[in-house]
């Protein structure tokens, strides 16, 4: 069965930490993405990949890098957090022109 | 830039009622993009609801449907009877032709009174 697996689900940090979100899917698909979820903005794309060693920049990639290790797993950086990335974060995952499969998120939490 | 209007926050609708969910969008820079509904359940992650890319094609799913009006620029989620079960929070989202980016409303959470 397709899936996206986040991790941690939650986590929470201090202003000025380090934090590393994981996502791994395990359905061959060439492109994953990171998106962040606030209310009153919908989801909104911080980088994407369209495979291994590849990253694209998204619409809101301030303070945030990423890495695509492998086909299956992009991991988000966070190097020094602020309090204005607490926010709900979503990895995805497809081939071109289809509709992305998402996993259950990540909530992270910035003191 | 492009982007895509969910004018409720929220919305209750009582059970077996009939529920309709608005969308608008601006698609300045695509002029013709593919239309989605994603759904997100209490606890779970955004599922697929349906998926429309030609213009005047409704898309059907659990009994939700909606249509591609390019005219009116508008993708309205409707649903007959609602039920308990369909409490949720709905996003309308857009993208390009080449179908990967994807572009959120800001989510309508709704709310079925049993």
């Amino acid at each position: 069965e397709a899936a996206v697996t986040q991790s941690p689900r939650n986590k929470v940090t201090v202003t000025g930490g380090n934090v590393t979100l994981s996502c791994r899917q395990t359905n061959s698909h060439n492109y994953m993405y990171w998106y962040r979820q606030d209310t009153g903005h919908g989801l909104r794309l911080i980088h994407y990949s369209y495979g291994a060693g590849n990253l694209q920049i998204g619409d809101v990639p301030d303070g945030y890098k990423a890495t695509r290790t492998t086909q299956e797993d992009f991991f988000l950086l966070l190097e020094l957090a602020s309090p204005s990335q607490t926010s709900l974060y979503f990895c995805a995952s497809s081939f071109q022109n289809q509709a992305p499969l998402f996993g259950e998120g990540t909530r992270l939490s910035v003191l | 830039g492009d982007s895509v209007t969910q004018t409720e926050g929220q919305v209750t609708v009582s059970e077996s009622k009939s529920l309709i969910i608005n969308c608008t969008y601006s698609a300045t820079s695509i002029g013709y993009p593919n239309l989605f509904w994603y759904v997100r359940y209490p606890g779970e992650g955004l599922q697929l609801l349906l998926k429309v890319i030609t213009a005047g094609q409704k898309g059907s799913s659990r009994g939700f449907e909606a249509t591609y009006n390019k005219e009116a620029t508008s993708f309205h989620l409707q649903k007959a009877s609602v039920q308990e079960s369909d409490s949720a929070v709905y996003y309308c989202a857009l993208s390009d032709r080449m179908g990967y980016k994807l572009t959120f409303g800001t989510g309508t959470s709704l709310l079925v009174d049993p």
